[in-house]
């Protein structure tokens, strides 16, 4: 079974500040994909990577960045969280475009 | 624009089937795919569909018709564990390897 591990599952941090979040995936998939989750607004993405140190902007990425180091880690930074940024983030691996594995999610609070 | 379209809720009971439809309008379309997400949890792929017509899975079912831009998924059979939203997602409007997701339907099941 595809696992897609996240590093945390919920996190509280104060406007101004960096955060970090990890995702992990062990099938050795190339891509890779970060996207925020809200009520009524469905899954929006921030950013995916195709390979090893590539990625590219989704429909949301102001205010983002990311970094992917190793194949299996795909890392989501906020350089200075903000109090619209509090939402659920969603971590998801693929081979291809037909199934995408999602990690458990965090939840992230900016006060 | 790109766009998916499906409704916001559908209510049913148990043992009885429900439709939920997808319409989409994108600038590439590879294929259709659908999730599940139970409330606090990650989404899990359930099905996708790359060419017309059905697909069955156990108690699911998907359906596409490209001439129409258009696809539905099934559900027979109704147990309360299936209340959850339902997500469709097109891959092809950003290339292969992106979905594009609607904004999900929220399924409530009744006994």
């Amino acid at each position: 079974d595809v696992k897609v591990t996240q590093s945390s599952r919920y996190l509280v941090k104060r406007t101004g500040e960096k955060v970090f979040l990890e995702c992990v995936q062990d099938m050795d998939h190339e891509n890779m994909f970060w996207y925020r989750q809200d009520p009524g607004l469905g899954l929006r993405l921030i950013y995916f990577s195709y390979d090893v140190k590539m990625k590219e902007k989704g429909d949301i990425p102001e205010g983002y960045s990311v970094s992917r180091e190793k194949k299996e880690r795909f890392s989501l930074i906020l350089e200075s969280a903000s109090t619209n940024q509090t939402s659920m983030y969603l971590c998801a691996s693929s081979l291809g475009g037909e199934a995408q594995y999602f990690g458990p999610g965090t939840r992230l609070l900016v006060l | 624009g790109q766009s998916l379209e499906q409704p916001s809720e559908v209510t049913a009971v148990e043992g009885a089937i429900v439709q939920i439809n997808c319409t989409y309008q994108t600038s590439g379309f590879y294929g259709l795919s659908w999730y599940q997400q139970h409330d606090g949890g990650a989404p899990t792929f359930l099905s996708y569909n790359a060419l017309d017509g059905l697909e069955e899975t156990g108690r699911f079912s998907s359906f596409l018709s490209r001439s129409d831009s258009y696809g539905y998924l099934l559900l027979q059979e109704l147990q309360m564990k299936d209340s959850a939203s339902y997500f469709c997602a097109v891959s092809g409007g950003g290339g292969y390897n992106k979905l594009i997701f609607g904004a999900g339907t929220r399924l409530a099941v009744h006994p």
